[in-house]
């Protein structure tokens, strides 16, 4: 079975700041990895996504995150957070045959003005 | 284009009662999967269809939970003999093809009295 780690709980940040959100993941196999961002009051959106090809994937609002296999990790990362990035962040993947997404428990972030 | 759609958006029942939680997805997206997220316990997988295949059930937390998606299109999640612990936001997502990204609705917000 799957499972996914987010060990960041709660992150507060100043605006301007850089940010890093850790993600692992157990799986042995081939896994498509995912971000997704909960703002207040808000759905579920997709930040980005990696199923293949450069480790290295860049999303919206500009959010980029790195898939390093050995570590099986897939960190989220932005050089300089906004007030407006303040919400729920999630790491979710899917791998083998199974196709409903694993999630972890997420990281709240807030950005101080 | 329009996205996957849930209603009611809010619901309140007693202990005890069947509820029933509507989703469409975006038109054309053959794969629908229900979610659960909850204070406790996160990010929660509950049922999942493809097509005119068998549903993965494997999510469903017991049987009182059931679901069913007909002319497969709008999805249909009912709880019989809610209890307090149901109480949970219920999400649906969407995807064009079974390994392709998922889109998420809005989510019902289900509280139990």
């Amino acid at each position: 079975a799957q499972s996914v780690s987010q060990h960041n709980h709660h992150v507060i940040l100043s605006e301007a700041a850089s940010l890093e959100l850790g993600c692992n993941y157990s799986y042995g196999g081939t896994v498509n990895l995912f971000w997704y961002v909960q703002y207040p009051g808000q759905h579920l959106q997709l930040l980005l996504k990696y199923f293949s090809g450069d480790p290295l994937v860049k999303g919206i609002k500009g959010f980029e995150a790195e898939f390093i296999k050995s570590k099986f990790s897939f960190n989220l990362r932005k050089p300089s957070v906004q007030w407006s990035d303040t919400a729920e962040y999630f790491c979710a993947v899917t791998g083998g045959s199974a196709r409903q997404l694993t999630f972890g428990s997420g990281t709240q972030l807030t950005v101080l003005p | 284009g329009a996205g996957v759609s849930q209603s009611p958006s809010n619901k309140v029942t007693e202990k005890g009662k069947d509820v029933e939680l509507r989703c469409d997805p975006i038109s054309g997206h053959t794969a629908l999967y229900w979610y659960r997220q909850s204070l406790g316990q996160g990010l929660e997988f509950l049922i999942y269809f493809q097509g005119n295949s068998a549903p993965d059930k494997s999510g469903l937390p017991s049987d009182r939970f059931s679901a069913e998606r007909t002319g497969g299109s709008v999805s249909t999640l009912t709880i019989q003999r809610t209890q307090q612990e149901d109480s949970a936001v219920y999400l649906c997502a969407s995807s064009l093809k079974p390994e392709g990204t998922q889109y998420f609705g809005p989510g019902t917000r289900l509280l139990v009295l």
